[in-house]
């Protein structure tokens, strides 16, 4: 298993600011994702994100919108840009750990609030 | 496309059993995974499946048919705590997880 911690836990920002998520794992991994999950909805994955290459975005999202970083195999943040009240929601990262189960374990997220 | 459904709600009794049933379409097809999630938390894996057949795993099991892309997480003996989401996904051919809605499980005393 992966004990995996995200700060902050949540924030209350104001419109067009940004604010930095930072998530950090208890071994090294490979890939490390980026969730968004907001009120009553599943997961969307936001981003892939590999040590020493730039991250994977889905469709919809923009690097100049989520910019990514990945310095070593335990840690990434998340830089949620010039924010908006649509940016609400809660983000998660997770990890993939190796292994014949591919399961993925999730931080306990970061509950953003644009007003 | 890519997709996954599953009820939105179900209700059912502390003690009784209930089924929670989710079907699938991949590109592809690496497993399906159950995630339990509460209110406020993030979600916990439940089960892993990739082969036919039922996977049990104390109160609760996980059974899968590929040739139906379909799937259901079973609950046994329902405690209050086992109020939460549950949430489906399948992996699809380039390992990554298609996730479901969720199903909302409201057990009632």
């Amino acid at each position: 298993s992966a004990v995996i911690s995200q700060k902050p836990s949540r924030d209350i920002c104001q419109r067009g600011t940004s604010l930095t998520i930072q998530c950090q794992v208890d071994s090294q991994v490979t890939m490390m994702f980026w969730y968004r999950q907001q009120p009553g909805q599943s997961l969307t994955l936001i981003a892939t994100a590999n040590q020493g290459s730039e991250a994977t975005y889905e469709s919809g999202f923009v690097i100049d919108k989520f910019p990514i970083s990945r310095p070593n195999l335990t840690f990434s943040t998340l830089t949620v840009s010039n924010m908006s009240p649509e940016d609400s929601s809660i983000y998660l990262c997770s990890v993939d750990l190796p292994g014949d189960r591919n399961e993925q374990f999730f931080g306990p997220g970061t509950r953003l609030t644009v007003l | 496309g890519q997709n996954i459904d599953q009820p939105t709600e179900m209700t059912a009794t502390e003690g009784a059993i209930v089924q929670i049933n989710c079907t699938y379409q991949t590109s592809g097809f690496n497993g399906l995974f159950w995630y339990q999630q509460h209110a406020g938390e993030a979600p916990t894996f439940l089960s892993y499946n990739v082969l036919d057949g039922l996977e049990e795993k104390g109160r609760f099991s996980s059974f899968l048919s590929r040739s139906k892309g379909y799937s259901y997480l079973l609950l046994k003996e329902l405690q209050m705590k086992d109020s939460a989401s549950y949430l489906c996904a399948a992996m699809d051919s380039n390992y990554q997880l298609i996730w479901g809605a969720g199903t909302k499980l409201i057990i009632k005393p």
